[in-house]
């Protein structure tokens, strides 16, 4: 059993839909990350939240819109996404600052197709 | 800034033989080090972390990794292949005074021969 949960685990989504992703962890962790994963690819990050301080990868586009309702909920809100966006979305968390010592634990992912 | 090479991007091993996942890392200072197991449409899921307290690490399913800083390598092992091992492995790397992220190789896949 994973202690970061994901939901949902699959989205199709049009281009013009509004969704969003889901992440929960059940670990009292303080940090909290998305990654965008594409095929054969290893995974990219595309923000980190922690200590209520969000900081985003300067090539992520605004149509994905962060939230962080509570320090174990992380979410994330798409629209207007691009097929490009099509990719497994990982969510991870870590114990404190998102320090470089910290393991990240990760959840299943979802995998998102944009049409 | 730190990185990693992943050598092989494809290794195929016959079950019961030896499994060897070649890692090596840059970094200007001692780094923290990390073996990551991904199957089929999941997730990440640790193997084994390096922290320098110890040079030989020990991980879940019978995965060990070395570091060795003369050849600055952390390679990946396993004495006798399973088939449930099939999956795509990636090492990676963190340190300070750099962005301290996490950075991932770029995978190796490993297939087991019955």
């Amino acid at each position: 059993d994973t202690e970061v949960t994901q939901t949902p685990k699959h989205l199709v989504m049009g281009m013009t839909n509004k969704k969003s992703l889901k992440c929960e962890q059940h670990m009292g962790h303080r940090a909290m990350y998305w990654y965008k994963q594409k095929a054969k690819k290893p995974p990219e990050l595309m923000l980190v939240y922690s200590y209520e301080k969000l900081s985003i990868n300067e090539s992520v586009p605004s149509r994905f819109s962060p939230e962080c309702p509570n320090s174990s909920l992380l979410n994330l809100h798409l629209h207007a996404l691009q097929p490009e966006d099509s990719a497994l979305y990982l969510c991870a968390s870590s114990s404190s600052s998102g320090g470089y010592q910290e393991t990240q634990y990760f959840g299943p992912g979802t995998r998102l197709l944009v049409l | 800034a730190q990185s990693v090479t992943q050598l092989g991007s494809h290794v195929s091993v016959s079950e019961g033989a030896l499994v060897l996942l070649r890692c090596n890392y840059s970094s200007s200072v001692p780094p923290y080090l990390f073996w990551y197991v991904q199957y089929p449409n999941q997730g990440l899921q640790l193997l084994l972390k390096y922290t320098s307290a110890a040079t030989l690490v020990k991980g879940i399913n019978d995965f060990e990794a070395e570091f060795k800083k003369s050849e600055t390598s952390f390679h990946l092992t396993k004495p006798s292949a399973h088939m449930s091992d099939a999956a795509e492995y990636f090492c990676a790397v963190s340190a300070p005074r750099g962005n301290e992220k996490l950075t991932f190789g770029t995978g190796t896949r490993l297939t087991i021969i019955p």
